[in-house]
């Protein structure tokens, strides 16, 4: 059974850090594309980044570019997201989310974990 | 960026109604579209991809169709556990946008 299971949220308060982590288990996690995807309360979808099935290759949606860093450990088939120079707008439950093989719908997601940014 | 418009925004519908949603891109995808459902408080999940494909699971009373910029997601015969919002999402050029949702209620 394909198992994406997220850590790390939490309260952070502006300007700081956070990093967010992706256990994943029932697939061969190296043969896959992986992405994070978030959702403000009671807000839609919103794609942040996606990371190739090596880690060659990155996507940023531009508000996030210069300060998010995605990254993958095969080895311990584990997806990352470092989140720096966090704003208030970037509060929102954060979804790992797995690719489809060869394509960018994502048909396996995490339970989410939220992120609050306040002072 | 590719903006997805999504209608309507909500929907009410009775059991055993066939239900139709639309989502517009700004410009052609080619195909490259996905459906999802969100029940409330849980994740999304993957109903259709590329348009038309049916994910695996997901009960044959969902389908979708379209092609260039127009693509809708339709439900025969309305069950209560289809009350979620829904979402397409445009994966043809990154960043891949999400339409706003729409909402799915019981009449």
């Amino acid at each position: 059974e394909v198992q994406l299971v997220e850590s790390g949220g939490g309260l952070v308060q502006p300007g700081r850090s956070m990093k967010l982590s992706c256990a994943a288990s029932g697939f061969t996690f190296n043969n896959y594309d992986m992405a994070w995807v978030c959702q403000a309360p009671k807000k839609g979808l919103e794609w942040v980044a996606t990371i190739s099935y090596d880690g060659s290759s990155t996507y940023y949606r531009d508000s996030v570019k210069g300060r998010f860093t995605i990254s993958r450990d095969n080895a311990k088939s584990t997806l990352y997201l470092q989140m720096d120079s966090l704003r208030s707008e970037d509060t929102a439950t954060y979804y790992c989310a797995r690719h489809i093989r060869g394509g960018a719908a994502s048909d396996y997601w995490g339970q989410g974990v939220m992120v609050t940014v306040s002072s | 960026d590719i903006q997805m418009t999504q209608s309507p925004a909500s929907l009410s519908a009775s059991l055993g109604e066939t239900v139709t949603i639309e989502c517009l891109a700004s410009e052609d995808i080619y195909s490259n579209l996905a459906w999802y459902q969100q029940k409330p408080g849980k994740s999304p999940q993957l109903l259709i991809y590329y348009a038309n494909s049916l994910n695996d699971g997901v009960p044959s009373r969902f389908s979708g169709s379209g092609s260039g910029t127009q693509y809708s997601l339709k439900i025969n015969s309305l069950q209560s556990e289809d009350v979620s919002i829904y979402f397409c999402q445009q994966n043809y050029d990154s960043p891949w946008t999400f339409g706003g949702g729409t909402k799915l209620e019981l009449k």
